[in-house]
């Protein structure tokens, strides 16, 4: 079965410290692999994705991932948090083929920032 | 480029009343998501939609919720005699084009009270 796990429900970190969090999926076929940040009360925003090509990728805001097939896993990194960080953090992965295709979500890390 | 709209962005209806959400996906993007968050869940895929056309609804609950994407105007989520349970966050995503690899862009979301 398609499913998308994300093992810690809640993070705290402080400003300035690094962040990693981590995503784990299921998936027979070749995974897409999104991370989405939600901010309290808003929509969901497109951090970065991973299509194909070089497992490294770059997003917004300073966020990188790195897609390893090995471990079946897509985790998010930061080197240095700011303040503003702080949301909700959604790992998802596309599925489906041909007209049909949507995505599944991981249950969310929430993401708090000391000062 | 105006992004995904969606309206209202908070309704609050009493048990037995009709929803209707509304979504305007981005300029040139003819597919729509519809998701729904959950208090304490991730989110669920609902149904994809093109125009005048209901590719995927495996996620829709079988009474009460219906959704059309007419050939002018918006993506139209419906629900009718609300219950409490169906108090949620409800996003709608479009995307341009075929592959399930398409990101999804969202919009803000509508959050159902049902009273």
């Amino acid at each position: 079965a398609q499913s998308v796990t994300q093992p810690d429900i809640h993070i705290t970190v402080s400003e300035g410290a690094s962040l990693e969090l981590r995503c784990n999926y299921s998936y027979g076929a070749t995974p897409y692999l999104f991370w989405y940040v939600q901010s309290p009360g808003q929509g969901l925003q497109l951090l970065l994705k991973y299509f194909s090509g070089d497992t490294l990728v770059q997003g917004i805001k300073g966020f990188e991932a790195e897609f390893k097939r090995s471990q079946s896993s897509f985790n998010l990194r930061k080197p240095s948090v700011h303040w503003s960080d702080a949301a909700e953090y959604f790992c998802a992965v596309g599925v489906g083929a041909g007209n049909n295709r949507k995505l599944i979500w991981g249950l969310g890390t929430s993401l708090a920032v000391n000062p | 480029n105006a992004g995904v709209m969606q309206n209202p962005r908070h309704l609050v209806r009493r048990r037995g009343q009709e929803a209707r959400l509304r979504c305007s996906p981005m300029k040139g993007h003819s597919h729509v998501y519809w998701y729904r968050q959950l208090p304490e869940e991730g989110l669920k895929f609902m149904v994809y939609l093109q125009k005048e056309n209901i590719i995927d609804e495996s996620g829709m609950p079988k009474e009460r919720f219906s959704a059309e994407f007419p050939k002018e105007g918006p993506s139209i989520l419906r629900i009718q005699q609300v219950v409490r349970g169906d108090s949620a966050a409800y996003f709608c995503a479009s995307s341009p084009a075929l592959g399930r690899q398409e990101t999804q862009y969202f919009g803000p979301g509508t959050r159902l009270l049902v009273l």
